[in-house]
């Protein structure tokens, strides 16, 4: 059975960092892109981040360039999400996602498994 | 980046009715088209991915349409447990989603 567990999520000041991670058990995590989605209370979805099977690519929503780093340790089986310069308007709910492409694809293809989510609060 | 319009954003129907959301892309997107159904509370469902594939175990009333830009979403036979929020999604180039319509029973 596919899992992702997100973790790391909490309040935090304004300038503030967090670091996300999700445990990621019943695949073969290697194989797949990876993604951070978030929602913020009461709104819809947003793409955040994503990142290639092997970690050699990845990208981001023009509102974290230079605040984010998506990362992954695929010998652990894990994603993260380093949050840095945190603003009120990163309030979210951030779920870690699994492209539903598999192995070898050169692009994201949306998600097929969802974490159940981890709330950041960024306030003072 | 490629703007996904749905729409209506929020619909009222009765158990047992047609339910049509619609989303249209900015830009062609051909077939790069997901649905998602999230229920409150919950992560999102993938329902239907290449604009018009059932996921498996997805119940057959469900179903999706269109390529370009225009694109339908379609609840046949409206069942107490479809209240969600539906959202569309493009992958041609950076992931975005449309707005959402939120699907109430009357």
């Amino acid at each position: 059975e596919v899992q992702l567990v997100e973790s790391g999520g909490g309040l935090v000041q304004p300038g503030g960092s967090l670091r996300l991670s999700c445990a990621a058990s019943g695949f073969t995590f290697s194989f797949y892109w990876m993604s951070w989605v978030r929602q913020a209370p009461g709104k819809g979805l947003q793409w955040v981040a994503n990142i290639k099977q092997d970690g050699s690519e990845k990208y981001y929503v023009d509102s974290v360039k230079g605040r984010f780093t998506i990362s992954r340790d695929n010998a652990k089986n894990s994603l993260y999400l380093q949050m840095n310069s945190l603003r009120a308007e990163d309030t979210a709910v951030y779920y870690c996602a699994r492209d539903r492409g598999g192995q070898d694809t050169a692009m994201v293809w949306g998600y097929d498994y969802w974490g159940q989510g981890t709330l950041v609060t960024v306030s003072s | 980046d490629i703007q996904m319009t749905q729409s209506p954003s929020s619909l009222s129907a009765s158990v047992g009715d047609r339910v049509t959301i619609t989303c249209q892309a900015s830009q062609d997107i051909a077939n790069y088209l997901n649905w998602y159904q999230q229920k409150p509370g919950k992560a999102p469902k993938l329902l239907i991915s290449d604009a018009s594939n059932l996921e498996t175990g997805v119940p057959s009333r469900f179903s999706g349409s269109g390529s370009g830009t225009d694109f339908t979403f379609t609840i046949s036979g409206l069942q107490p447990e479809d209240v969600a929020t539906y959202y569309c999604q493009q992958y041609i180039n950076v992931i975005t989603f449309g707005q959402g319509t939120r699907l109430e029973i009357k």
